[in-house]
């Protein structure tokens, strides 16, 4: 299969922890990648090869993978975190990318 | 620093055929690894991956939209263009461009601010 499974909503209190997870048997073979993206606006791109992150995205975000389940971790959330996460992955041929189905995290 | 601006048209007819321009600054598009894709998102809805073509004009489409696509380059203008045919109302939607910084990774390091393109008569 080359799908992703998210959650699709999630809710984290302000400055606590949540684990945002992604599922899918090509995650086995292939990293994820993982994309923030906020109302009326384009995504950004915050995490990547398991647990990298990309120039300006703050020290908070990490990630993990296990087995068929890539996760995005946000240790001490922050208002400005609050919006639609999606997880990227080639499929399992290796030559196309399939997204999963996002998660709009809510923080309280 | 790395731009991308879609263009094009915003309202199609059924059946029409969709040309899409992405504009970019900020890197060559002859540069090994380097690619520039298409992604799409339905109002409301997730994001979909369509199409990404590589610095050495290798493409790739979606499986499932591959006979509708087509992805070129210009790089003496450092565009990409998107061509999909039959256009129908459920590809209603924001169009992005995005850059992809090596082949490897696969990652979608930059987004344009994406185009809304409507499908209706």
């Amino acid at each position: 299969s080359s799908e992703l499974t998210q959650v699709p909503s999630m809710s984290v209190a302000l400055g606590q922890t949540v684990r945002i997870t992604c599922r899918g048997d090509s995650l086995r073979s292939f990293y994820a990648s993982w994309y923030q993206q906020k109302p009326g606006q384009a995504p950004i791109f915050v995490l990547y090869a398991e647990n990298n992150r990309p120039s300006g995205v703050p020290g908070r975000f990490s990630g993990s993978r296990s087995g068929n389940t890539a996760s995005l971790t946000i240790t001490g959330a922050q208002a400005e975190d609050e919006g639609d996460y999606y997880c990227c992955s080639r499929d399992s041929s290796g030559n196309h990318w399939v997204f999963g189905g996002g998660t709009k995290l809510t923080v309280l | 620093q790395i731009t991308l601006k879609e263009s094009g048209h915003t309202v199609v007819k059924p059946s029409e055929t969709l040309t899409l321009t992405c504009d970019f600054s900020g890197f060559s598009l002859t540069t090994t690894g380097v690619g520039v894709g298409w992604i799409r998102q339905p109002p409301g809805k997730a994001l979909e991956w369509l199409a990404l073509i590589y610095w050495g004009d290798d493409k790739r489409y979606s499986p499932s939209l591959k006979s509708r696509l087509s992805i070129t380059k210009d790089t003496s203008k450092s565009q990409v263009v998107l061509t999909m045919t039959t256009m129908e109302p459920v590809d209603t939607g924001t169009y992005f461009c995005v850059y992809s910084r090596g082949q490897a990774a696969g990652n979608f390091d930059n987004w344009g601010q994406g185009t809304l393109v409507t499908v209706s008569s």
